[in-house]
């Protein structure tokens, strides 16, 4: 059983399209997060939910939009794609919020997006 | 914020022998350092972590130390085998701070 499933594993759209990615963990974990992979492996956090509330809104455009429908789902729609949106997305699970005595980050294998 | 700095961005060693990946870190309030693999095609899995109320960690072959003072980490991973070649972060985080990782290091091991 997959502990952190993302879907679609691979997207491939034009410019300006709108596009969303879904993650769902099965780990009962309180806490998700998105994280941007860039073409230089570089990860970087992008948005945090615990318990469906937003807690962690780094410096992302308004185009990237989180929806927590509950504690186990934390979805990303992207508006008006962009060239520099081309990356790996990862989602990601973690029983508390990052830090010591939370525990690891559980990741998903990620959804590569390209934009044309 | 914190910054987190990673060294060599690519290691490239025979089967059997160590490497040795370096970290430092800015905010000397930090005081939790995971590291993480990632295979190809995979997201990334913690494969082993250390609190700053300790000075070395040991797991099997691989091993991690901190340095507070000079606010520096390492891994180091012995008799390294070709399932061990992926990309490998460090990671800081203070309280229940957001972690910020290193740029990773791309570690080869030819058999």
């Amino acid at each position: 059983d997959t502990a952190v499933s993302q879907t679609p594993k691979y997207l491939v759209t034009q410019m300006g399209n709108d596009k969303s990615i879904k993650c769902e963990q099965n780990l009962g974990h309180d806490t998700m997060y998105w994280y941007k992979q860039d073409s230089k492996k570089f990860l970087k956090i992008m948005f945090s939910y615990n318990n469906k509330e937003l807690i962690i809104n780094e410096t992302v455009p308004n185009r990237f939009s989180p929806k927590s429908p509950d504690k186990a789902h934390l979805n990303l729609h992207i508006n008006s794609l962009e060239l520099g949106d081309s990356a790996v997305y990862f989602c990601a699970s973690s029983p508390g919020r990052s830090g010591p005595g939370t525990g690891e980050l559980f990741f998903g294998e990620g959804s590569r997006l390209t934009v044309l | 914020g914190e910054n987190v700095e990673q060294h060599p961005s690519t290691l490239s060693v025979q089967e059997g022998d160590s490497a040795v990946i370096k970290c430092t870190y800015s905010d000397s309030a930090s005081n939790y350092f995971p590291w993480y693999k990632q295979e190809l095609g995979k997201g990334p899995q913690l494969i082993i972590d250390i609190r700053s109320n300790v000075g070395e960690k040991k797991d099997q072959r691989i091993a991690v130390t901190l340095n507070k003072t000079a606010k520096h980490f390492s891994l180091h991973i012995t008799e390294t085998q070709p399932e061990d070649s992926a990309v490998y972060f460090c990671a800081a985080s203070k309280g229940y701070s957001t972690l910020t990782f290193g740029k990773g290091t791309m570690l080869l091991v030819s058999p």
